[in-house]
């Protein structure tokens, strides 16, 4: 069955350069959040959805990351003037049960900051 | 804090033999514990879970876990192993301080199944 996807799966950027990086969750999952891995690290909660509310943002590292699910449906994760220090992989996750439910994770975009 | 500590980097076993990656967590409350597995250039894949009962859980491709509330640990456990099972193993644990939607993950624990 479908499962979440994210796109794009890799992402160069030059420093300073804006990006977007999109997240399709699991068809009706009303929970979807936001990890960064960074290399050999686990993955860090930066931010978390409920339907169209983001109800806890505390993990963004700085105001230059930005995420917004207006339909309740798809994320945009967007970072704007990118460091070096944001290259990581980006995953996203959906849930089911917005109390306990497992999350379920796409891929991820591996984001390449040069 | 809530934390998770897996103790090894790496875990190496042979095929068929039984396997153990080691999870303790740090949690106020009850906490709820996780394992995922991460294959190369793919997402984390859930394996199984504890939330509460019985203290012995089993989840995907064989794998199980024990909850043992007073070493605080969440060891992963295997009766034999496959040499496909080679990939990265992350423990995680969510509480009632930092919501239990928000997943503390553990450093990762690389197992190794020889042929």
């Amino acid at each position: 069955g479908a499962g979440v996807s994210q796109s794009p799966r890799y992402k160069v950027a030059k420093r300073g350069q804006d990006v977007a990086l999109r997240c399709d969750p699991i068809s009706g999952h009303v929970s979807l959040f936001w990890y960064q891995q960074a290399l050999g690290q686990g993955p860090e909660f930066l931010t978390y959805f409920q339907n169209e509310a983001q109800l806890d943002k505390s993990g963004l590292p700085s105001d230059r990351f930005f995420a917004e699910r207006p339909e309740g449906s798809v994320s945009t994760l967007k970072i704007q003037r990118t460091q070096q220090e944001d290259s990581a992989v980006y995953l996203c996750a959906s849930s089911s049960d917005p109390q306990v439910g497992t999350q379920y994770f796409g891929p991820g975009t591996r984001l390449l900051v040069l | 804090a809530q934390s998770v500590a897996q103790p090894e980097d790496q875990v190496n076993v042979a095929e068929g033999n039984p396997l153990t990656v080691k999870c303790t967590y740090s949690v106020s409350g009850n906490p709820y514990l996780f394992w995922y597995v991460q294959y190369p250039n793919r997402g984390l894949q859930f394996l199984l879970k504890y939330i509460t009962g019985d203290n012995l859980v089993k989840g995907s491709y064989g794998f199980e876990a024990e909850f043992n509330k007073s070493q605080t640990s969440f060891h992963l456990k295997k009766p034999s192993a496959l040499v496909s099972d080679s990939a990265l193993y992350f423990c995680a644990v969510s509480g009632v301080l930092t919501g239990f939607q928000k997943l503390v993950f553990g450093t990762g624990t690389r197992l190794l199944v020889s042929p």
